[in-house]
Order: C-alpha cells, then structure tokens, then sequence
C-alpha cells in the first residue's frame, strides 16, 4: 500500500511567520504534489515536482515556495504567513503523473495563521 | 478552464437506504476528460474510490457505482445501501486524458453523513 506521510498534523503560526510543511513517500513515486482545501472550494494545486530538484508551478502558488530535496521528500515553504494561507494542506504522490493514474494522499496538515 | 461542480456540500442518508451524489463537469480543454470519484475519512487522506475513463462506462468499488454520461455531463455517484462506515467527504475530479496529473480538478466535496 503507497505511504505519504505529513508532519506536522497541527501547525499554529502568527503573520508573518516561518513555517515548512514537510512530507514523505515511500512508494518510489516520481510525481509529488501540495494541494489546500478550504471550505467552498476543491483542491488546489500549490506546486509539484518530478523529481528531486525539480519544481512545478501550480494554480495558486502565490506566498508558498517549494522544494524537492529527495524522491521522498517534499517541503512547502511559507516564509511570511498570512491569515489567508490558513488551510487544511495535502501532500500527494504518483508514479508517473500519467492522466489516468491514482493519486495517494497523506493525512493532511492543518495550518493556522492568527 | 476545467470545472467540477458537486452541489450539495452535505448529504445525509439513513443507514441502509440509498444514495446518490450528483456531480457535473465542464472540460474545455477535451471533449472526455477522464473521471475519478476520492473519498475522505475523518482524520485520514483522500483515497481513490473508482475512475471511468472512457464516456459511457461505469465503474464501481465497494458498492458504490458510477456513469460517465457524456450527454449530460455527469458522473453522479450511487450505492444501494449505505452503511455507517460510508460516512467520508466525497470528491469528483476530472483530468485531460492528454494532460498529466497536473491538470487534474476536483469538485469542493460532499460531505455524506448517515444517521444509524
């Protein structure tokens, strides 16, 4: 069964705070994604990657960097947090980024920013 | 662009009788857009349910179902008789078959709850 695995669960910042979203795949899959949710809308895509040094620009990726240190890990960046980036955080991987394959999820990262 | 639309944000649903998630899509990009059903359970990440990836098929996972009608643009989820366990966020999601998981767009999500 394809892991992901987030950390943290919980994260509460102040505006204008520092804050890295780190996540892990153990699947040996190529393709790894940031989305948000928030309430009234789907999930959107942040940033990706294909591989280790690799970055992909999503839908809303104004205020987030990211960085693909590994084939494992995935780090989301907030360098100066806004109320507005408060949001429920997935982590997803895939083989190949092919159209028709199965995304794998972690758990999610809930972040607040007061 | 692309769009999902799923219009009820919470549904629910009396243990063992039916049920029925309506979503509708718009693919700008490609006449047939490939087609996923995620769930949620509490406290865990999304999971595929089921995909149909060619219009006029069905596809069906643990007793849940779905029809991707590409005369109505839909692809509505249905189960015969749910179970306390079904309780989840459900999301609709569509990708361009000659896109890459980059494109894929989810609906804002239903939530299902059942009331034993």
């Amino acid at each position: 069964e394809a892991a992901v695995t987030q950390s943290p669960r919980n994260k509460v910042t102040v505006t204008g705070g520092n804050v890295t979203l780190s996540c892990r795949q153990t699947n040996s899959h190529n393709y790894m994604y940031w989305y948000r949710q928030d309430t009234g809308h789907g999930l959107r895509l942040i940033h990706y990657s294909y591989g280790a040094g690799n970055l992909q620009i999503g839908d809303v990726p104004d205020g987030y960097k990211a960085t693909r240190t590994t084939q494992e890990d995935f780090f989301l960046l907030l360098e100066l947090a806004s109320p507005s980036q408060t949001s429920l955080y997935f982590c997803a991987s895939s083989e190949l980024g092919g159209s028709a394959e199965t995304l794998y999820f972690g758990s999610g990262t809930r972040l607040t920013v007061l | 662009g692309d769009s999902v639309t799923q219009t009820e944000g919470q549904v629910t649903v009396s243990e063992s009788k039916s049920l029925i998630i309506n979503c509708t899509y718009s693919a700008t990009s490609i006449a047939y857009p490939n087609l996923f059903w995620y769930v949620r359970y509490p406290g865990e990440g999304l999971q595929l349910l089921l995909k149909v990836i060619t219009a006029g098929q069905k596809g069906s996972s643990r007793g849940f179902e779905a029809t991707y009608n590409k005369e109505t643009t839909s692809f509505h989820l249905q189960k015969a008789s749910v179970q306390e366990s079904d309780s989840a966020v459900y999301y609709c999601a569509l990708r361009p078959n000659t896109g890459g998981a980059d494109r894929l767009t989810f609906g804002k999500g239903t939530q299902l709850i059942i009331q034993p």
